[in-house]
């Protein structure tokens, strides 16, 4: 089956600093990958859509200067927490869509991110 | 904001018994998946259920739609304590680019 890859799976940072979370679809091309953040217990909401070699699209409420999406190849995202706060603290999960017409999407393993 | 509401949020039973959620969403939609998810971890995609379809298998599960009503149900039966997890229903709209809004989501627990 089709396998989406997040890293790291853990990550502790300070408060100011920038944290990157790489997202890749390891045996398909991923046409567009979505990124989610979940709070404990609760759903996933999602905070953009990127398309491959074009900007992201923000979810409404969602700094995109904060978050800083790059999806610069079909096997590759980034999410780059930017002058990370303790608010940032939460578990980041990506997607990934092969582009096939009501197709599931596959995701990764998630990332959960302390802010010191 | 999320699309879908789920009940009930948590759900706890006997190893064997059948559990049941339901899934009710507000928009139109291409397609209604249920995914599952243990702790700390990411989703695994369970079944795709398309609009035109009513009802859908997959071994121990089963899921339903009723477009009119705008709801679902996944029953998963002869319960195991692996099933243990929490259980999102997801809408995919049709102005939606593919892009998935969450239910959100039932804490099953199965008791041994």
């Amino acid at each position: 089956g089709a396998v989406v890859s997040q890293h790291p799976s853990r990550v502790i940072c300070k408060s100011g600093t920038s944290v990157k979370i790489e997202c890749r679809s390891l045996d398909f091309q991923a046409t567009t990958m979505f990124w989610y953040r979940q709070f404990p217990k609760k759903s996933l909401m999602l905070m953009a859509t990127s398309n491959e070699g074009s900007k992201a699209t923000y979810e409404q409420g969602v700094e995109k200067d904060k978050f800083l999406i790059n999806h610069a190849s079909l096997t590759l995202s980034t999410l780059t927490v930017t002058s990370a706060h303790p608010e940032d603290s939460s578990f980041y999960i990506c997607s990934a869509s092969p582009g096939t017409y009501n197709s599931p999407l596959h995701f990764g393993n998630g990332t959960r991110l302390t802010v010191t | 904001s999320q699309q879908g509401e789920e009940d009930p949020q948590a759900l706890s039973i006997q190893e064997g018994e059948n559990a049941t959620m339901n899934c009710s969403y507000k928009t139109s939609i291409n397609n209604l998946q249920w995914y599952r998810q243990n702790s700390g971890r990411g989703l695994v995609h369970l079944i795709l259920i398309r609009s035109n379809e009513r009802e859908k298998h997959s071994g121990r599960l089963r899921v339903t739609l009723d477009t009119s009503k705008k709801s679902s149900s996944l029953l998963i039966t002869a319960s195991r304590a692996a099933d243990t997890a929490s259980y999102f229903c997801a809408t995919q709209i049709i102005q939606g680019a593919q892009k998935l809004v969450f239910g959100q989501g039932t804490r099953l627990t199965i008791n041994p």
